[in-house]
């Protein structure tokens, strides 16, 4: 079936460094890829997505390329904050109407002044 | 706009015994998703319903878990018995049909559930 493996954390960074979580993905056909962020206390929040290769999704300085030759959907990000602090999850939905999502197992990120 | 709602916010039981727990969705949102997130791990779907019908309830554990939605707005989930192992959160989703999977999914802030 479906999956995502993603980084293992936690991470700890200091400001303005460069952030990068690995996620890769095993499935069949056309599958749309996320990545969403769960900020202490609060619910998941979509970050970004691409529904096809090579696209690029990005938000608040994050970006994630589609790329279906390496299986891969890495996020990014150049100059991290404080308020980057969360866990981060890649998922994916096996179509373009589907939203049935396959998570990975999160990546704590810790951002430190 | 209001967004996901759920309660109760955290619930503590004993094993065996039951629990339910509520969702109400955005308003219009047809489709409810109910997943559960067990600590250190991405939430995993238990069961997705359209309105009032269930679409996919496969990795629902229906020996101990039950779904409703009725009237198709607001859901609950039961457990009963509950285990040990159904210590988790249990987030509840809700999005709009019709629209393109890149269109926001929108979550509640879940119900965190501890089984002593």
């Amino acid at each position: 079936g479906d999956s995502v493996t993603q980084m293992e954390g936690p991470v700890t960074l200091s400001e303005e460094a460069f952030l990068t979580i690995n996620c890769t993905y095993t499935a069949t056909g056309y599958p749309s890829l996320f990545w969403y962020v769960q900020y202490p206390g609060e619910g998941l929040q979509l970050l970004l997505k691409a529904t096809k290769a090579d696209d690029k999704g990005s938000n608040k300085g994050f970006e994630a390329t589609y790329r279906k030759e390496t299986t891969s959907f890495h996020l990014e990000k150049g100059s991290v904050q404080v308020s980057d602090s969360a866990v981060y999850f890649c998922a994916l939905s096996p179509g373009s109407n589907d939203y049935k999502l396959s998570f990975g197992a999160g990546t704590t990120v810790t951002v430190r002044a | 706009e209001a967004g996901v709602a759920q309660s109760p916010r955290y619930k503590i039981i004993e094993k065996r015994q039951s629990v339910a727990f509520w969702c109400n969705p955005i308003s219009g949102h047809a489709t409810l998703y109910w997943y559960q997130q067990i600590l250190g791990q991405g939430p995993k779907l238990l069961i997705q319903f359209q309105n009032n019908g269930v679409v996919d309830d496969s990795q629902l554990p229906k020996d101990r878990f039950s779904a409703e939605r009725l009237k198709g707005v607001d859901s609950t989930l039961k457990i009963q018995p509950a285990k040990l192992e159904d210590s988790a959160v249990y987030l509840c989703a809700s999005s709009f049909p019709g629209l393109p999977v890149n269109e926001k999914l929108f979550f509640g802030s879940g119900t965190q559930l501890s089984v002593l």
